[in-house]
């Protein structure tokens, strides 16, 4: 089965610790992405991926890291420095990064991330 | 930052009903696209209408662009129960990423 995968589907967080959370895709997709969401909100970009080894932060990167080492895995890590990690966050994955015509994503089912 | 914004921000139809539900925007796009998210899970794509478009179709669904007016609607014919869910419109401008709105959540009465 091709798609895109996220785990834990929930994670509890003690304040102070640093969190990784996972995204996984066997679609042989270029581009990978980081969402947050907030109850009644829409999604907001944390970082993007256009290509292994290159990363770029989105409209909310404080407090974020992540790695792009093989093209199949985007891990996204929660650090202490983000002061309202409570989120649902969603991973996402495309053919390529923007500029084309043909931009559709793939999300992962998401990971509930509640600080304790 | 957020581009799109849909309207309303919820919607409740009698099932066979059809429900519709209209995106704004801000600067140009290359494409814009829907999205459904049932509650709690990852979101899926729906459809997506490039800026030469005015019109496309899929299933049940209907969307249309008017690049003038900088808007979009997403139409949902004969709606089922099925169709409970929060629908998003996204825009591409061209800048690597896809701006999303906060959306319109749909509850369809049995």
């Amino acid at each position: 089965d091709g798609g895109i995968t996220q785990s834990p589907k929930y994670l509890f967080r003690k304040e102070g610790q640093n969190v990784t959370l996972s995204c996984e895709q066997n679609l042989n997709h270029d581009a990978m992405y980081w969402y947050r969401q907030d109850p009644g909100q829409g999604l907001r970009l944390i970082y993007y991926s256009q290509i292994v080894n290159d990363f770029q932060k989105g409209d909310i990167a404080e407090g974020y890291s992540v790695s792009r080492e093989k093209k199949e895995s985007f891990p996204l890590t929660v650090t202490s420095a983000q002061k309202n990690p409570t989120a649902f966050y969603l991973c996402a994955s495309s053919i390529r990064g923007g500029g084309q015509s043909y931009n559709e994503q793939f999300f992962g089912p998401g990971t509930r991330l509640t600080v304790l | 930052s957020q581009q799109g914004e849909e309207d309303p921000q919820a919607l409740s139809i009698q099932e066979g009903e059809n429900a519709t539900m209209n995106c704004s925007y801000k600067t140009s796009i290359n494409n814009l696209q829907w999205y459904r998210q049932n509650s709690g899970r990852g979101l899926v794509h729906l459809i997506l209408i490039r800026s030469n478009e005015r019109e496309k179709h899929s299933g049940r669904l209907r969307v249309t662009l008017d690049t003038s007016k900088k808007s979009s609607s997403l139409l949902i014919t004969a709606s089922r129960a099925a169709d409970t869910a929060s629908y998003f419109c996204a825009t591409d401008s061209n800048d690597y990423k896809l701006s999303f709105g906060a959306g319109t959540t749909v509850t369809v009465r049995a």
